[in-house]
């Protein structure tokens, strides 16, 4: 199956400074690419997502980048704020398949 | 309001105590899976259901059961619960077959075996 796996495991920036979490793939069949928000004692929801036909999308303050070559993606959030801090989950799925493949998660804190 | 819920939110157990996790959907969604959530390791999969009468295992399935009589609504059973089943449990699910939509979560069910 499709092993998802991401990084930095925690990371911490300043209020107002840029944040990136990256995630590499292995089957070069994936072909949706979602990402989670938990924050802490809540349920993952669902941010943004990409599909393999689009390189990059973007959503006020994040986006996500998709490199099809390289097999991996980024979630990058811009002027982060407080409300930022939580578990941030990738997760990837192959074409026609039934499942998510969950990366390990990052823990970002924003300094204020 | 569309939505995932899991009952109970939070349960201690003793050990060899069987125990169901509910969780009903009001999406009308085929697909329902069971995700345990652990520190270090993410999110990994018990079982799934792509429609009623339809299971499969997930990455994780030992030690639980499940159960998809109707559509809305897929138990998660731990006929014998064991120590090492301690963790975060996330009921999901979304629309269609093909794993290309997003997850809507349940609020999730701590459950701690003593």
């Amino acid at each position: 199956g499709e092993n998802v796996e991401q990084h930095p495991s925690t990371l911490s920036v300043q209020e107002g400074d840029s944040a990136v979490i990256k995630c590499t793939y292995s089957d070069s069949a994936s072909n949706y690419f979602p990402w989670y928000k938990q924050e802490l004692g809540k349920r993952p929801q669902l941010i943004i997502d990409i599909r393999s036909n689009v390189g990059e999308k973007k959503d006020q303050r994040i986006a996500v980048t998709l490199n099809k070559t390289a097999k991996h993606f980024s979630l990058h959030i811009t002027e982060t704020q407080p409300e930022d801090s939580a578990v941030y989950f990738c997760a990837a799925s192959l074409t026609g398949a039934n499942n998510l493949f969950f990366g390990t998660g990052t823990r970002l804190t924003v300094i204020p | 309001e569309a939505q995932v819920t899991q009952n109970p939110r939070y349960l201690i157990t003793v050990t060899g105590k069987k125990l169901t996790v509910t969780c009903s959907q009001n999406m009308n969604h085929e697909y329902m899976s069971w995700y345990r959530q652990d520190p270090g390791l993410g999110l990994r999969q018990i079982y799934y259901s792509m429609n009623v009468e339809v299971t499969d295992k997930g990455d994780v399935p030992e030690g639980y059961k499940v159960s998809r009589k109707e559509k809305r609504n897929f138990p998660l059973i731990l006929e014998s619960p064991s120590p090492n089943q301690t963790s975060l449990y996330f009921c999901a699910s979304r629309m269609g077959t093909v794993a290309n939509y997003g997850y809507t979560f349940g609020s999730g069910t701590r459950l701690t075996v003593v």
